[in-house]
């Protein structure tokens, strides 16, 4: 099984759909997890942090599932500018024995329509 | 502005003819971090630093080196690159987990041709 697995995608909407993206992982001790932005041929950027209680920010819910080793992201309302690829990260608690190592997905790719 | 410098954004060269691509941060980080994304196959690890003179091996190593002399700068060297080494490099640093954990900050990005 591998790490970090998303749905490859692409997800075409158009806009103002609500979207969800999953996530699944497979080391049960992993710490902190993210979800982080990607561009075209740009840099991920961090999108959101992943709590257990779940969180908000504006139109985008996360939410994280430890049991089940599951971790979504809801987008709402979605707009153009929402276009990009959606990286889930995960922080193992062992890997490497490095504390500091983030384990990346391989991403969605989301395009919204007009 | 804290940020992730590398250098340079662009580079074409030749089989075997030895390059650094640098990498400084202006944040304090202690974890620092090379990546290469290519089509597919997602962000892999090449090495990383938790801290100056501590580096380690990631995912994909074999061809590069790295070095951690000064806790801003983590250079990736290639002292012979090969077309296979063709990709988009991304350097990253972060916080020491604890009290709150931020994820990585990524530079802008390399884009290496080998030919």
């Amino acid at each position: 099984r591998k790490e970090v697995e998303q749905d490859p995608g692409p997800f075409n909407v158009p806009e103002g759909a609500t979207v969800a993206f999953n996530c699944t992982y497979s080391n049960s001790a992993s710490q902190s997890f993210f979800w982080y932005r990607q561009d075209c041929r740009k840099e991920p950027k961090l999108l959101m942090s992943v709590y257990s209680s779940g969180n908000e920010d504006g139109r985008f819910t996360a939410q994280l599932n430890r049991a089940s080793q599951y971790i979504s992201l809801l987008i709402r309302d979605s707009k153009l500018s929402d276009s990009a690829t959606y990286l889930c990260v995960v922080r193992p608690m062992n890997y490497g024995g490095s504390q500091g190592n983030l384990i990346f997905g391989k991403g969605t790719k989301l395009s919204v329509k007009p | 502005e804290a940020q992730v410098t590398q250098n340079p954004r662009y580079l074409i060269t030749v089989t075997g003819k030895k390059l650094t691509v640098t990498c400084s941060q202006n944040m304090n980080h202690e974890y620092m971090s090379w990546y290469r994304q290519d089509p597919g196959l997602g962000l892999r690890q090449i090495y990383y630093s938790m801290n100056v003179e501590v580096t380690d091996k990631g995912d994909v190593p074999e061809g590069y080196k790295v070095s951690r002399k000064e806790k801003r700068n983590f250079p990736l060297i290639l002292e012979s690159p090969s077309p296979n080494q063709t990709s988009l490099y991304f350097c990253a640093s972060r916080m020491k987990p604890g009290g709150g954990d931020y994820g990585y900050t990524f530079g802008s990005g390399t884009r290496l041709t080998v030919v």
